[in-house]
């Protein structure tokens, strides 16, 4: 059964820091990893989409990359910006299509 | 891409009630998502809803509590119905294409 696992669960970094954010998943037959974005009380934007056979995707200053062999993915965010701040999410499409959620890593930007 | 316009996007209701939230899809989709978010947590599937059958829920749900229509191919609502407080959590609405896409969120209060 596949889990998805966001570590760390909350993150506070200066504004102008490059951060990382990780996800890893347990089972490598995936059809794609998705990132998303969430803010208080709100619905998900997506941010990145990785098929299975591709190694990374890139919008701005955001880089996911996927690493099905480790079972890893990771966000990569340049030069972050307090309008940054919100909660992250990862979800893996596993074999039976279905999405499976990481609990997701809350990032706070501090000006 | 898709665009999907969820309503209501909060509410308080009190208990006993039921509250309808209705989802609005830009372009025809075969299968429509519900979820719930409850505060501090990621995302669980309530029910698939495909246009002219029965909605499938998945485990822990029920049709008596989370009625869903699905008249047309852009449109689905949700019925949260005889409301605890314990169904006060963030209601959000999902279609799939390459990759998922999701209404703004209904933030629900039971008081």
């Amino acid at each position: 059964k596949q889990e998805v696992t966001q570590i760390p669960a909350a993150l506070s970094v200066p504004e102008g820091e490059n951060l990382v954010l990780n996800c890893s998943f347990t089972d490598s037959a995936i059809y794609n990893l998705q990132w998303f974005r969430q803010d208080p009380g709100k619905g998900l934007t997506s941010l990145l989409l990785i098929q299975s056979s591709q190694r990374e995707q890139t919008s701005g200053r955001l880089n996911a990359s996927l690493d099905k062999s480790s079972g890893r993915s990771t966000l990569y965010i340049a030069a972050s910006q307090p309008g940054d701040s919100a909660t992250y999410l990862c979800a893996a499409r596993d074999s039976n299509y279905q999405l499976i959620w990481g609990a997701g890593t809350k990032l706070i930007i501090k000006p | 891409s898709a665009v999907i316009s969820q309503k209501p996007s909060r509410d308080i209701c009190q208990r006993g009630t039921s509250l309808t939230i209705q989802c609005q899809v830009d372009s025809q989709v075969t299968m429509m998502f519900w979820y719930r978010q409850q505060p501090g947590q990621s995302l669980t599937l309530i029910a698939t809803a495909n246009q002219g059958s029965e909605a499938t829920y998945e485990s822990g749900f029920v049709i008596d509590k989370f009625p869903i229509s699905r008249p047309n191919l852009t449109f689905s609502t949700l019925t949260v119905s005889n409301l605890s407080p314990e169904d006060s959590s963030i209601y959000l609405c999902s279609v799939n294409r390459a990759e998922a896409f999701f209404g703004q969120g209904t933030r629900l209060t039971v008081v």
